[in-house]
């Protein structure tokens, strides 16, 4: 299977909380990352956690990481009809020189 | 600011018509980065340059290759374009990722139509 899977879509109403899975195959994983990407423009990093933590919060922003089940999670607390994009979660390796591996990324859409 | 620029934001080429995409960055990185990106799909990573150091990918196609002429500069030369090859090519920077965080920061990317 792939190193890195999410699911595919997640639509939310307006004022809602977003919550995007991603789960990864490889414990080594140092860092582990949420990148945005608008439509027809380049990938802007959101977020990242170090792999020894468990927890993140930046703002509206939440990181959820579970080591054990390999599972990370992205939730937007009062998510905006400007949150609408498509999210992808990658990890990096230091063993790997610390290269980037995306998942297939999230597409959201936030309803009025 | 700060930042990734690429050129041209979109780009028309004839099948089998050599094309070249342009990225600089401000942000003097150690290392750039190419991605293709097909629809709907996650950036695959074509090759990476570690100040001169050129760095393939196993599968990327002889086709694709790059250049980094100095450290804000670096291009990425399709030499046959094929309509498989019809994509979103990123540019991206790091310092050096072996330090630990290995947070790349994205251009917005050439638009790649091949006819």
């Amino acid at each position: 299977g792939e190193d890195v899977e999410q699911s595919l879509f997640l639509s939310v109403r307006e004022g809602d909380s977003s919550v995007i899975n991603c789960t990864y195959t490889d414990s080594s994983s140092t860092y582990l990352y949420w990148y945005k990407q608008e439509p027809g423009a380049g990938l802007q990093l959101l977020t990242y956690i170090f792999s020894n933590m468990d927890m993140k919060q930046d703002q509206r922003l939440t990181v959820l990481l579970n080591k054990k089940d390999k599972h990370l999670s992205l939730r937007i607390a009062d998510t905006q009809t400007g949150d609408s994009a498509i999210y992808f979660c990658a990890e990096s390796k230091r063993r790997a020189g610390n290269m980037l591996t995306f998942g297939g990324g999230t597409r959201l859409m936030v309803k009025p | 600011d700060a930042m990734v620029i690429q050129n041209p934001r979109y780009q028309v080429t004839q099948f089998g018509k050599p094309v070249t995409l342009s990225c600089s960055q401000t942000l003097n990185h150690n290392v750039m980065y190419w991605y293709q990106q097909k629809s709907s799909q996650a950036p695959k990573l074509l090759f990476h340059y570690y100040d001169k150091d050129f760095n393939n990918e196993a599968d990327t196609p002889d086709n694709f290759q790059s250049r980094r002429p100095n450290t804000s500069f670096c291009f990425l030369d399709i030499r046959s374009p094929g309509l498989g090859d019809a994509a979103m090519y990123l540019c991206a920077t790091s310092r050096d990722p072996a330090g630990g965080l290995g947070e790349q920061f994205f251009g917005p990317g050439t638009r790649l139509t091949v006819l």
